[in-house]
């Protein structure tokens, strides 16, 4: 199975801040690579897809980016309803594989 | 509009065995692969089947082979998946999503399996 490597486990900011959250393939994915935004008790929300696309109705601030195995989902200026977890997810293999989360929390 | 719905979840002793179905409305269930992705209490995302639009192809997690069977009815715009020989670990949220560019997913089913 393609192992996804997601970094880091967690983090504190503050709103306004950029917020940079990286995703490492275990093998080349090409672009096949989603990111989710999910808060407690709620499902997963799609927020980018193929690496790039930004989901109908994500805010703007939402971007992504990479290829391969090298993936970045960059929040450019966080707000207080981004406060969440953050997963990335490899669609290129039938079997899915996500990453391990990323809990954005306030400083 | 898009929607999945999961039912079907509660409380199972270990051992036990459990239905779960995701109904699908608002495209054409069809034509879309489809699986069923888990979330245990305060973990992670983990996939665990898979079944092709047409039902020739399908696929489990290893920790759940030979224990659960997804099945689909198409002309019920509806999937399914038999859990059996359900262990602690199992107890988790079950999501439906379609396999496609947009990924979508019902709002998940809570199973416990608990003595």
């Amino acid at each position: 199975d393609i192992q996804m490597t997601q970094s880091p486990s967690s983090l504190s900011a503050s709103v306004g801040d950029r917020v940079t959250i990286t995703c490492r393939a275990s093998q080349s994915i090409s672009r096949s690579l989603n990111w989710y935004q999910q808060k407690p008790g709620k499902a997963p929300k799609l927020l980018i897809y193929a690496a790039s696309s930004l989901q109908s109705g994500a805010p703007s601030r939402f971007s992504g980016s990479g290829s391969g195995t090298d993936f970045t989902l960059t929040i450019s200026s966080l707000q207080p309803e981004d406060f969440a977890t953050y997963y990335c997810q490899q669609s290129y293999s039938t079997v899915w594989t996500f990453g391990q989360g990323t809990k954005v929390e306030i400083k | 509009e898009v929607q999945l719905v999961e039912s079907g979840g509660g409380l199972v002793q270990p051992g036990g065995s459990l239905r779960l179905s995701c109904a699908a409305s608002g495209f054409t269930f069809s034509t879309y692969n489809m699986n069923w992705v888990r979330q245990a209490p305060g973990k992670g995302l983990e996939w665990v089947s898979y079944i092709s639009s047409s039902r020739s192809i399908i696929y489990y997690a290893d920790s759940v082979k030979g224990r659960f069977t997804v099945s689909r009815d198409n002309a019920k715009n509806s999937l399914y998946l038999q859990m059996n020989s359900l262990r602690a670990e199992d107890t988790a949220v079950y999501y439906c999503t379609t396999v496609s560019a947009r990924v979508y997913w019902g709002q998940g089913t809570l199973v416990t399996v608990s003595s």
